[in-house]
């Protein structure tokens, strides 16, 4: 079954400091590939997306984004954390072909201390 | 203002009372689903739908229904509520099946 792995479920780190969300999935098909956010009461909203091209993908909030397809993996990068960043962060995996089907991650929560 | 709007926010309920959680957007967004969020699994998808009228199962759909009889409503319905189906949901929308979703705010149902 298709599945998207989320390493780290719990990241701590102080202000300033880079941070790397590891995000690897199951299909051996296209994919398109999201990373989105989760504010301390908020709703969920997109951080990135990748679909083709550039495997190198920028967001929003100085957030980027990998795709390194002989790994299936997607990991998420920020050189440097603010204390805002703070939220809980999902990846996501559409397989191509199948354009209704979304599949997420278990996701990682993001503490950055002040 | 773009948005998707969820009703109720909260809710608790008994076990086997029929409930219905609404979900409405106003972008004109062909594709709408739902999800559940539980602690350590993530968001599941529940339903999707492409279009009016089309309705197909996501990866946890077992004792829920959709319709979506008009392109702005996908009301998500729980025929006989369980314990486990304690949970946040969320409804989101984009405009085409591999687009940008958006969310709503989340309705949070408490079965006992």
């Amino acid at each position: 079954a298709q599945s998207v792995s989320q390493h780290n479920h719990h990241v701590i780190l102080s202000e300033a400091a880079s941070l790397e969300l590891g995000c690897n999935y199951s299909y051996g098909g296209t994919v398109n590939l999201f990373w989105y956010v989760q504010y301390p009461g908020q709703h969920l909203q997109l951080l990135l997306k990748y679909f083709s091209g550039d495997p190198l993908v920028k967001g929003i909030k100085g957030f980027e984004a990998e795709f390194i397809k002989s790994k299936f993996s997607f990991n998420l990068r920020k050189p440097s954390v603010q204390w805002s960043d703070t939220a809980e962060y999902f990846c996501a995996v559409r397989p191509s072909g199948n354009t209704g089907k979304l599949i997420f991650g278990q996701g990682t929560t993001l503490q950055v201390k002040p | 203002e773009a948005q998707v709007t969820q009703n109720p926010r909260y809710l608790i309920t008994v076990t086997g009372k029929k409930l219905t959680v609404t979900c409405s957007q106003n972008m004109n967004h062909e594709y709408m689903s739902w999800y559940r969020q539980d602690p350590g699994l993530g968001l599941r998808q529940i339903y999707y739908s492409m279009n009016v009228e089309v309705t197909d199962k996501g990866d946890v759909p077992e004792g829920y229904k959709v319709s979506r009889k008009e392109k702005r409503n996908f009301p998500l319905i729980l025929e006989s509520p369980s314990p486990n189906q304690t949970s946040l949901y969320f409804c989101a929308s984009s405009a085409r099946g591999w687009g940008e979703l958006f969310f709503g705010e989340g309705s949070r149902l408490t079965v006992l």
